[in-house]
């Protein structure tokens, strides 16, 4: 099946830093990428919807100026953690819809950001 | 507008146990619906789907049937493994994004 490959897998920070998170689709080309984040014990929080070439699309609560998408090629969604801090913490995934398969999504293998 | 409600857990099994984790879901339309699995340390896998009423999706052992007359899609396995615990969603499609349930840990002992 198609592949989604997310970069780095693990990272750790300082407090105040940024940390940028990779999301590419390997075999195919994807227009639509979505960025989720899952907290302890909780389910997968759908944060942002990322369209190639146009601004991604914000789910309520998430601030887009602290969780940066560029979706600037149709195998590449970027997020970006801005002056990250100790609740950022989180496992992070992104997933990237097929085209023409009826909403099938492929996911990433997350990415566990930890904030120091 | 749309969801899916799973069974809470965590669900404790011993090996060989047969399982099953319910999921039902509202919607309009005719939605796919998809069991996913994250095991432990690892990114969502996709388990197995199905696009239509009457499907049944299946994989690894695991089976679950699309059941619009009640709006159904539970996952179901005849002989659980130590390997098969994880965390397990059911989710729906609405509009080209996936609606997830909560999950439901599942914990099997030797």
């Amino acid at each position: 099946g198609a592949v989604v490959s997310q970069h780095p897998s693990w990272v750790i920070c300082k407090s105040g830093t940024s940390v940028k998170i990779e999301c590419r689709s390997l075999d195919f080309q994807a227009t639509t990428m979505f960025w989720y984040r899952q907290f302890p014990k909780q389910s997968l929080m759908l944060m942002a919807t990322s369209n190639e070439g146009s601004k991604a699309t914000y789910e309520q609560g998430v601030e887009k100026d602290k969780f940066l998408i560029n979706h600037a090629s149709l195998t590449l969604s970027t997020l970006t953690v801005t002056s990250a801090h100790p609740e950022d913490s989180s496992f992070y995934i992104c997933s990237a819809r097929l085209a023409g398969f009826g909403g099938e999504l492929f996911f990433g293998e997350g990415s566990r950001l930890t904030v120091l | 507008g749309d969801s899916v409600t799973q069974m809470e857990g965590p669900v404790t099994l011993s090996e060989e146990a047969f399982l099953t984790i319910n999921c039902t879901y509202t919607a309009t339309g005719y939605p796919s619906l998809f069991w996913y699995v994250q095991y432990p340390g690892e990114g969502l896998q996709l388990l197995l789907k199905a696009t239509k009423a009457d499907d049944k999706g299946s994989n690894k052992g695991f089976e679950a049937t699309y059941r619009k007359e009640t709006t159904s899609f539970h996952l179901e396995k005849g002989s659980v493994q130590v390997s098969d615990s994880a965390v397990y969603f059911c989710a729906l499609n609405s509009n080209y994004q996936l609606i997830w349930g909560a999950g439901t840990k599942l914990i099997i002992k030797p």
